[in-house]
């Protein structure tokens, strides 16, 4: 299995522009999670999803969009990107069965800047 | 809401010594999961260890343990026989028992270097 992946690694974007990161995981996970880190700090949610075609908000959700439309696949919008939004982002996956139920695993992370 | 406090941002520790993490959080529920996770400088965030609340027995793994403290809210994690590989960021998580989320709550984090 890959596990959690997540492209691009890196990304610039300059103020106002678009992007969409993308998520997928291959372990048939009913949740998935959009994380960030700003320098020095730990990880806060920005929304996450119990299953396909459900999700709701997390702590720092502004500035983003998400879908489900897939198990597979979470990917997470920036409409407008702002300074702000430079950030680490990461993407987790989780199930609620099998031997270490709710463990999440994590993707590598996307450096994003925007300048 | 649940808050976890990290207040040691950065520790050091002398290879093939033991060295404590120290975390505390906030809560009003009585179950839940606490986690360590651990992020080498590749940024992958790597599960160390977990330990449900409604456990007494502090858990271990292999050169990682917890001592956690239910009533001081209290959950500590020490590294023994320490190795270079053991350099990174530390962070402490907890997840709250209620169905829906699973959403992890993280601490600031704190830098462990290892010296040789």
């Amino acid at each position: 299995n890959a596990g959690v992946t997540q492209t691009p690694k890196f990304r610039i974007l300059k103020i106002g522009q678009s992007m969409t990161l993308q998520c997928a995981q291959d372990m048939n996970h009913n949740y998935m999670y959009w994380y960030r880190q700003d320098p020095g700090m730990g990880l806060k949610l920005i929304y996450y999803s119990v299953g396909a075609g459900i999700t709701d908000k997390g702590e720092v959700p502004n500035g983003y969009n998400v879908s489900r439309s897939t198990t597979e696949d979470f990917p997470l919008r920036l409409e407008l990107a702002a300074p702000s939004q430079t950030s680490v982002y990461f993407c987790a996956s989780s199930d609620t069965t099998g031997v270490l139920p709710y463990e999440q695993y994590f993707g590598p992370g996307t450096r994003l800047t925007v300048t | 809401a649940q808050t976890v406090t990290q207040s040691q941002p950065e520790m050091s520790v002398q290879e093939a010594e033991t060295v404590t993490l120290s975390c505390t959080y906030d809560t009003s529920e009585s179950d839940y999961y606490l986690f360590w996770y651990k992020q080498p400088p590749s940024r992958q965030m790597i599960l160390v260890i977990r330990q449900e609340a409604y456990k007494q027995q502090n858990a271990t793994e292999n050169r990682f343990s917890v001592n956690f403290q239910k009533a001081a809210k209290s959950f500590s994690l020490k590294i023994s026989d320490s190795q270079l590989g053991d350099a990174a960021m530390y962070f402490c998580a907890y997840r709250s028992p209620q169905g829906g989320s699973e959403k992890l709550v993280f601490g600031k984090g704190m830098k462990l270097t290892v010296n040789p």
